[in-house]
């Protein structure tokens, strides 16, 4: 059974605090995507990574950094968490660009900046 | 224009009929598109990929791609309760960073 696993589910922290959410994919799939989702605004791409090592802006990466040290573990930092970053963080993976669109998502984080 | 347009619903259709769920998108050099349903707090799963114009048929599932005129439905047939969730349309274009486009989603409520 395939599978993307987070971390963790729920996190509440405080503002200021560094968060890590770590995602882990046992497909061997080549791509890896942070987005974030949020009532009335959809996903939106934070940041994604096509390779070990390699990284790439989204459409929201400000306030956030990646790290992808191995293929099958892609995470996400917020360096000093703020209340606008309450959200849900939803990490997804998928083979390379000829499927690019067929995503396979992780149970999400739900996270809570107090 | 938003790039990937889906109405916001609630769509509300009885048990057993025929939901019809709709998707504009503006990319023309768009190849590739998906359809993910998102149940109340859970994460978007694929239930349906089409890359050629017609229809595309998977069990109650039917998707129907007219890229002519940029547009991309879904059909459920013989609607289930278990079928309430969000629909999410995405539309993919490989020249585009390969970053897929999301609309923000319809929500279907099939009532018994």
């Amino acid at each position: 059974d395939v599978k993307v696993t987070q971390s963790s589910r729920y996190l509440v922290k405080r503002t200021g605090e560094k968060v890590f959410l770590e995602c882990v994919q046992d497909m061997d799939h080549e791509n890896m995507f942070w987005y974030r989702q949020d009532p009335g605004l959809g996903l939106r791409l934070i940041y994604f990574s096509y390779d070990v090592k390699m990284k790439e802006k989204g459409d929201i990466p400000e306030g956030y950094s990646v790290s992808r040290e191995k293929k099958e573990r892609f995470s996400l930092i917020l360096e000093s968490a703020s209340t606008n970053q309450t959200s849900m963080y939803l990490c997804a993976s998928s083979f390379p660009a000829t499927k690019g669109g067929e995503l396979f998502f992780g149970e999400g984080s739900r996270l809570t900046v107090l | 224009q938003k790039e990937v347009e889906q109405n916001s619903g609630p769509l509300s259709v009885p048990e057993g009929a025929i939901a019809s769920l709709n998707c504009t998108y503006s990319d023309r050099g768009s190849q590739s598109f998906f359809w993910y349903r998102q149940y109340s707090g859970k994460s978007p799963e694929l239930i349906m990929s089409i890359y050629s114009n017609g229809d595309k048929e998977d069990g109650r599932f039917t998707a129907q791609l007219n890229k002519a005129s940029q547009y991309v439905s879904l059909l459920i047939r013989d609607s289930q309760p278990s079928d309430s969730a969000t629909y999410l349309c995405a539309v993919h274009n490989a020249g585009n960073n390969r970053k897929l486009i999301w609309g923000l989603g319809t929500s279907l409520a099939v009532n018994p």
